[in-house]
This record gives structure tokens, C-alpha cells and sequence, in this order.
């Protein structure tokens, strides 16, 4: 089973659309929580940390459930722009590396 | 951008050759990350290096090797390629303590190697 498991899509949705991406994680001790974006052949980017209490970044809205080892992000409003690769990622408490998901690929349409 | 750069941009290489990509790291941080991402997949942890020693090591066979350099640069080697070690090789730099708290990562362009 892999420590970081999402949904590969593509969700192709429409502009203006509402879109959420699930992700679930496999270790208990995994401390901190992240959603990458991934625009096609170049590096991962940081589009906000995920906190326990649920957190906010314009249009963007991300949740944490540890009982569930379950994360989401909702995009709202979805922009032509917003199309790219969503990767879940954690980081276990006292290690310094980054575990990633596959990825969620998101295709908004005109 | 994040000060992370990473040379060379692109790479084809053969089959049993060795490769070395390097990296340099943003201005105050002493600490890099090495990840492989396969077409279609995230990107796998390597391993990292802080203050010129390894810090930690990912599932990857002892033909990856790296280095960091005193002035915290680093570069990462594969012997013997292999057809599967085709990627884009993604190096990323922190400022970070040994076994401390995580601190942000910041991810350099990549080197897309390509081995046939």
C-alpha cells in the first residue's frame, strides 16, 4: 500500500466549477500536511499547508482529519489557470523528507 | 522563483553509463533533498544531505550517491544506469536542523535524465 494515496483523475471540470481532491495517508505519525501544484515538466510548488483546524487561501480551502488520516482541497470558482497536477504530500515527525502522492490532475475547460 | 538551480536542464545518457546532476541551494539554507519522479508519479525521496553529511536515505540502491559541499551545493550521482532510472530528478533546499521541526522545502527546476 502506498504511504500517500490520491485519486489520479484528470477531473475535467468546467470554468467557475467546484472541484475537491481526497487524499488518505497510511503512517499515524505523519506531522505536517501539504497540497502541491504541478504545472506539466516543471518542479512541484507549495499552495498552502493543512492544518488540523481547517484552513482557507482565497478560493482554496483545505481540511485535515487525523482520526481518518484523510485530506482534502476544494477549489471554488475553478480558473483556466487552476489546470495542473495536485499532489498530496506529508512529512513524519522527526524526518526531513517529503512523502508524495501520484498526484491528482485537474483540467478546467472554457 | 525559489533561488534553487539545477544543471544540467536536460540529459540522454546510455545504458550502464554514470551520470552527476548538481545543485545549488538557496542563500541560508544548508540542507538538500534529492527526489526522482518517474512520468506519471510523485516525486520519490532519495535522499538529503545537512551540513555535507547524509541525512537520511529513501528506498533507492547504493548506485545513487551524493555529496553537499561546504558551501551547501550538492550533487548527485547514478552509476550503471538503467533504463527505469529515466526521470526527472528534483533537488530542493531547506533550512533545517538535523531531526527538527520540517522546514519548507524549496524545489529547484529539475534535470529531466533521460537513459536509453
Amino acid at each position: 500500500r502506498k504511504e500517500v494515496e490520491q485519486d489520479p483523475g484528470p477531473f475535467n471540470v468546467p470554468e467557475g466549477a467546484t472541484v475537491a481532491f481526497n487524499c488518505t495517508y497510511s503512517n499515524s505519525a505523519s506531522q505536517s500536511f501539504f497540497w502541491y501544484r504541478q504545472d506539466c515538466r516543471k518542479e512541484p510548488k507549495l499552495l498552502m499547508s493543512v492544518y488540523s483546524s481547517g484552513n482557507e487561501d482565497g478560493r482554496f480551502t483545505a481540511q485535515l482529519n487525523r482520526a481518518s488520516q484523510y485530506i482534502s482541497l476544494l477549489i471554488r470558482d475553478s480558473k483556466l489557470s487552476d489546470s495542473a497536477t495536485y499532489l498530496c504530500v506529508v512529512n513524519k515527525r522527526g524526518f526531513q523528507k517529503l512523502v508524495f502522492g501520484t498526484g491528482t490532475r485537474l483540467l478546467v475547460s472554457p | 522563483e525559489t533561488g534553487v538551480t539545477q544543471s544540467p536542464t536536460h540529459l540522454i545518457k546510455t545504458r550502464g553509463q554514470q551520470v552527476t546532476l548538481r545543485c545549488s541551494s538557496q542563500s541560508g539554507h544548508n540542507t538538500v533533498s534529492w527526489y526522482q519522479q518517474a512520468l506519471g508519479q510523485g516525486p520519490q525521496f532519495i535522499f538529503q544531505y545537512y551540513r555535507e553529511e547524509e541525512n537520511g536515505r529513501g528506498n533507492f540502491p547504493p548506485r545513487f550517491s551524493g555529496l553537499q559541499f561546504p558551501n551547501y551545493s550538492s550533487e548527485l550521482n547514478v552509476n550503471a544506469l538503467e533504463l527505469d532510472d529515466s526521470a526527472l530528478y528534483l533537488c530542493a533546499s531547506s533550512q533545517s536542523g538535523r531531526q527538527g521541526p520540517y522546514n519548507e522545502q524549496f524545489f529547484g527546476p529539475g534535470t529531466r535524465l533521460t537513459v536509453l
